[in-house]
């Protein structure tokens, strides 16, 4: 298994707060993903980072922010969150800029905002 | 823009049986395509890949999945269910980013059911 780890791994909060998820790697890969994961949606790409401080935005990042200051750690940050952001968030990584090339998933966290 | 759809949110099958798990892409080039099975309260793991090599995919524990382009069609297949491969399944299309990277853009996936 690739070393990857979320945490937390599950979180409930309230409305308006911010969270932070933090995503590690051991594994020295260059690209790193998050996920968030809904029913009837699949998994939708939020942000994506290509390098340290080199962070670009996927389809669904309105609400959310990242950052990326090591190679194995990238954050992802709700500002204040919202009902809409309840959802399971997963990180990925992968070696390669390829099409072909496999992401490899962490265990995700489990997001509850009241 | 590519995309992939999942025909059956839920599949049952019984052990023993075949499965098979259904996947259409639209893409205006070939496409590159993944599997990717999740257990309960688990992430992801890569079932198998499409990389144009070969048509026909084998993949882990048994799963095997086959690239038809006239169909537009990537189905999963496995000739005998075990009861340890109940879990949700997950097709994907994969496309590089602007910044390097890929991006999957995943069906919506179908949870397989079996039964005794």
């Amino acid at each position: 298994d690739a070393g990857i780890t979320q945490s937390p791994r599950h979180k409930v909060t309230e409305t308006g707060t911010p969270v932070t998820l933090r995503c590690h790697q051991t594994e020295n890969h260059r690209y790193m993903y998050w996920y968030r994961q809904d029913p009837g949606h699949g998994l939708r790409l939020i942000h994506y980072s290509y390098g340290v401080k080199d962070t670009d935005k996927g389809e669904v990042s309105d609400g959310y922010s990242v950052s990326r200051s090591k190679t194995e750690d990238f954050l992802l940050t709700l500002e204040s969150a919202t009902s809409s952001q309840t959802s399971v968030y997963f990180c990925a990584i992968s070696e390669l800029s390829s099409p072909t090339d496999t992401q490899y998933f962490g265990p995700g966290t489990r997001l509850t905002v009241l | 823009a590519q995309s992939v759809t999942q025909l059956g949110s839920h599949v049952s099958v019984s052990e023993g049986a075949l499965v098979l798990l259904r996947c259409n892409y639209s893409s205006s080039v070939p496409p590159y395509l993944f599997w990717y099975v999740q257990y309960p309260n688990q992430g992801l793991q890569l079932l198998l890949k499409y990389t144009s090599a070969a048509t026909l995919v084998k993949g882990i524990n048994g799963f095997e999945a086959e690239f038809k382009k006239s169909e537009t069609s990537f189905h999963l297949t496995k000739p005998s269910a075990h009861m340890s491969d109940a879990a949700e399944y997950f097709c994907a299309v994969s496309d590089i980013l602007t910044g390097g990277g890929n991006k999957l853009t995943f069906g919506t996936g179908t949870q397989l059911k079996v039964e005794l």
